[in-house]
């Protein structure tokens, strides 16, 4: 079965640090790749989408991910983080049949 | 303008009875999820339908039944309550296989 892995469970980094997060996927076929993002008390907003072409897809919020097939990754980049960036991020992948598989999450804390 | 939108917001309930969550989405979407957000946030997906017809379900017990009314609703009943079915319940749609849009959760409290 299709499944998603994200390599840190929470992560604390200061103002104007770099982001880098973790995913990978266990499926080798043809996917969709999605990085969620759920800020505290509110419902999931998709922030940037993979489905084909330049692996380097650029989304919302100044985030960037880049798709590496040989490694079945897909990790999530921010230059420069911000307080306001402090949420649960979730890497998801769709499979053949429709159903979105989610990574299980990772809670970033920005400090001021 | 609410895109995907959930009620109630918050359900407190006791153990063994029965209640229902209702989705309604606005963006003329052919497909809608239910999913299941735990103490530990994980998601995980319960029911799926396209066009009103059923077309993934998860392994979940027979206590949760789904129904579409129509491709821009989609409800939630739970039956006979229990403590393990505290949790997030998130609204989702999406046309046909692209990215999904969230509704703004319900928190179940069982107690």
């Amino acid at each position: 079965a299709q499944s998603v892995s994200q390599h840190n469970h929470h992560v604390i980094l200061s103002e104007a640090a770099s982001l880098e997060l973790g995913c990978n996927y266990s499926y080798g076929g043809t996917v969709n790749l999605f990085w969620y993002v759920q800020y505290p008390g509110q419902h999931l907003q998709l922030l940037l989408k993979y489905f084909s072409g330049d692996p380097l897809v650029k989304g919302i919020k100044g985030f960037e991910a880049e798709f590496i097939k040989s490694k079945f990754s897909f990790n999530l980049r921010k230059p420069s983080v911000q307080w306001s960036d402090t949420a649960e991020y979730f890497c998801a992948v769709r499979d053949q049949g429709g159903k979105l598989i989610f990574g299980q999450g990772t809670e970033l804390s920005v400090k001021p | 303008d609410t895109a995907v939108s959930q009620t109630p917001k918050y359900l407190v309930t006791q153990m063994g009875n029965d209640k229902s969550i209702k989705c309604e989405q606005n963006l003329g979407h052919d497909t809608m999820y239910w999913y299941k957000q735990d103490s530990k946030k994980f998601l995980k997906i319960m029911f799926s339908y396209n066009n009103k017809e059923l077309i993934i379900n998860e392994t979940v017990p027979n206590r949760f039944s789904p129904k579409s009314p129509d491709k821009a609703h989609l409800n939630l009943h739970i039956n006979s309550l229990e403590l393990g079915d505290s949790a997030v319940y998130f609204c989702a749609s999406s046309h046909s296989h692209y990215e999904q849009y969230f509704g703004p959760g319900t928190r179940l409290t069982v107690t």
